[in-house]
């Protein structure tokens, strides 16, 4: 068990809707990373909040968002959803300063899939 | 663009038999983590290598780093079915503000009797 949590696990959901994964970082992490896992692309990087602020982007489309709230823990919004958006979805952690680099831990992942 | 690439995708071999996974990375980098996945399970982290000529061993794993040849290895001794998953190489993404990893497609690992 890393300390990092997500919920839910698994998400059904139709075209076109709209939906909202959530994190909660190791006590202590300040850095949340959100990565999304597909057959087809793999493991991608998508965002990276330290301390409530965006810090890092990756490949992440439009219709998503993500945000860090005061007490540390994280949201990524999927909207307009496609097919193509079933993935497992994982949120990471870490200590990392603006300075310096810190090994990730991560979470259980949110199984989403979209019909 | 960072581009990782790893080698064999899907490697199958007999129990007792060794093996290394190969994972090459287009850019300078000093930090590659290599992480293990069960079948529909969260990434755990195996090694994580910080220098040139970085070596670490875990039981029947052991995981190299040569950042000249940007190249990372991962050594499978004496193969057993417990060693079954997926690996990934990652490697680190540093901007002007925030880190990111790079995972390489992963290979898939199959250990028979």
């Amino acid at each position: 068990d890393s300390g990092v949590t997500q919920t839910p696990k698994h998400l059904i959901t139709a075209t076109g809707q709209r939906v909202t994964l959530r994190c909660s970082p190791r006590s202590g992490d300040l850095s949340v990373y959100w990565y999304q896992q597909s057959l087809d692309q793999g493991l991608q990087f998508l965002i990276q909040y330290y301390n409530g602020e965006e810090r890092a982007k990756g490949n992440i489309l439009e219709r998503f968002s993500a945000q860090q709230f005061p007490d540390l823990h994280s949201e990524l919004n999927l909207s307009s959803l496609e097919l193509g958006d079933s993935a497992l979805y994982f949120c990471a952690s870490s200590i990392n300063t603006p300075s310096s680099y810190n090994e990730q831990f991560f979470g259980p992942g949110t199984r989403l899939t979209v019909l | 663009e960072l581009k990782v690439e790893q080698n064999p995708l899907f490697l199958s071999m007999q129990e007792g038999k060794n093996y290394t996974i190969y994972c090459n990375y287009s850019t300078t980098s000093d930090r590659l983590y290599w992480y293990r996945q069960d079948p529909g399970k969260s990434l755990e982290s195996l090694f994580v290598l910080l220098s040139n000529g970085a070596v670490k061993q875990e039981g029947r794993l052991m995981a190299s780093l040569d950042t000249k040849a940007r190249l990372s290895t991962l050594h499978i001794t004496a193969a057993v079915h417990d060693l079954s998953a997926t690996y990934f190489c990652a490697v680190v993404i540093i901007s002007n503000s925030g880190y990111a990893l790079n995972f390489g497609k992963g290979t898939s690992l199959l250990v028979t009797p």
